[in-house]
């Protein structure tokens, strides 16, 4: 069945350096991809996205790379600074028309001043 | 961007009791709706899949005369928990989105407290 994973619960990095969060998933069929940011008791935030089609997009100081050969997602911060602090998850939604998204089991940040 | 808002924020209520939950879609018509629940600690669980003007697709394990989803209009979503337990109490999060558009915009979310 469907699947998304990500390989590290939480990541603490000292303020100013590049965070990478990585995703895996397992349904060969996903075609569009999501990071979220989620801070406590609050909604997830979309960061950045990215279709099956593309294999780097960039943001505001966000990158989001996609392998499909190894079915590998990940987000790069650069700079990271306290407010980037949170949980994030990814999301995908495969092809077969279900419109809903399918979430990984996050990764909380912990930036370090 | 698109902005989505849920009433109320927190709810306490007592066990038995039915809470309904709000979302709405403030600047964009949403033809889907989406329900989540997540635990502390933990990912976001898809409860239903809702359309407006039909009836709403659950997932499975969700019971539908449990959770009832109701989506009126292309800007208003309602979850109501009916008979509310202590194991219900979570945080319910909504999020719409707009016809051909993969993008969903969530809202803040609910938290239900179950005494």
């Amino acid at each position: 069945g469907e699947s998304v994973g990500l390989h590290l619960p939480t990541l603490s990095v000292q303020e100013g350096d590049n965070s990478i969060i990585n995703c895996a998933y397992s349904n060969s069929a996903s075609d569009y991809f999501i990071w979220y940011k989620q801070e406590s008791g609050k909604g997830p935030q979309f960061i950045i996205d990215i279709r099956s089609n593309m294999d780097k997009r960039q943001g505001q100081r966000v990158t989001v790379l996609l392998n499909k050969t190894v079915k590998h997602l990940s987000l790069q911060i650069a700079a990271t600074q306290p407010g980037d602090s949170a949980v994030y998850f990814c999301a995908e939604k495969g092809y077969t028309g279900r419109r809903a998204l399918t979430f990984g089991s996050g990764t909380r940040l912990q930036v370090q001043p | 961007g698109a902005v989505v808002s849920q009433h109320p924020s927190r709810v306490i209520c007592k066990s038995g009791t039915s809470v309904k939950i709000e979302c709405r879609s403030l600047d964009f018509q949403a033809t889907t709706m989406f329900w989540y629940r997540q635990f502390p600690k933990k990912s976001l669980m898809l409860m239903a899949t809702s359309n407006e003007g039909s009836k709403a697709t659950y997932e499975q394990g969700v019971e539908k005369d449990k959770f009832l989803i109701n989506h009126a209009s292309l800007t208003l979503s309602t979850l109501t928990v009916t008979s509310a337990h202590p194991e219900d109490s979570s945080f319910y999060i909504c999020s719409a989105r707009q016809e051909d558009y993969n993008e969903q915009f969530f809202g803040p979310g609910t938290r239900l407290t179950v005494l």
